[in-house]
């Protein structure tokens, strides 16, 4: 499975909303997982299940989608949302896609 | 807590192999995957394998077949991966990480990461 990340780079402004899209090839019926990553340090999980929350993840977050479609979108953007968010699916494998950098416009 | 704690930075000449560890401490080592994802500099996740929580049976990315290995001691609750003809590629830095639960691929607890170094 081929997992397709969409806008490779997102600008967006502190306080607005960013939409993050995640394609898979074939369908990964709701097997799929958002990271965030800031450089340094590990990834960090936000979801699973497409739209379970992980502990300790705010609410501003949300996860949705299923099958081949799949929506990260984080509301009221803060200054720590800025990093790189990466899907990965775990229903065929374990791929990951090639990441989103979310960077403050 | 749950913690995942790798072994130090490494520097390997082309052709040799690695061994990263992973020790697992704060839950229950046998109940849960461990996973091996490891990033190359100024690149995205890749994912190179898995092993099991009971009989440590293994499975592995295809690009990595046949010079991969994944072990774990469960005395010492660490898990080891090993990767044999390093090659330039092979630089980037290795992460364990714990599957979410039994039967959800997401890993939840990271290691805090592994450099590896393939140079002559």
């Amino acid at each position: 499975t081929v997992l397709t990340q969409s806008p490779a780079t997102l600008s967006v402004s502190p306080g607005e909303r960013a939409t993050l899209s995640c394609r898979a090839s074939q369908s990964v019926k709701s097997d799929l997982a958002w990271y965030q990553q800031i450089p340094g340090q590990p990834p960090r999980l936000l979801f699973y299940e497409a739209s379970t929350r992980a502990t300790g993840i705010p609410a501003r977050f949300s996860g949705s989608g299923s099958g081949t479609e799949f929506t990260l979108t984080i509301n009221s953007l803060q200054s720590e949302d800025f990093a790189v968010y990466y899907c990965q699916e775990y229903n065929n494998g374990y791929t990951f896609g090639q990441g989103t950098k979310l960077e403050i416009k | 807590q749950v913690q995942l704690v790798q072994s130090g930075a490494e520097v390997k000449e082309p052709g040799a192999s690695v061994k990263v560890s992973c020790k697992a401490s704060g839950y229950i080592f046998t109940s849960y995957y461990i996973h091996w994802v490891r990033q190359a500099p100024g690149q995205g996740l890749e994912w190179m394998g898995r092993i099991n929580r009971d009989n440590g049976g293994a499975i592995y990315a295809p690009e990595f077949q046949g010079r991969i290995s994944m072990t774990k001691d469960t005395s010492l609750s660490t898990v080891y991966m090993q990767l044999s003809s390093l090659g330039s590629g092979d630089t980037a830095v290795y992460f364990c990480a714990r599957e979410v639960r039994f039967g959800v691929g997401a890993t939840d607890y990271w290691g805090q990461g592994t450099l590896v170094t393939v140079s002559s």
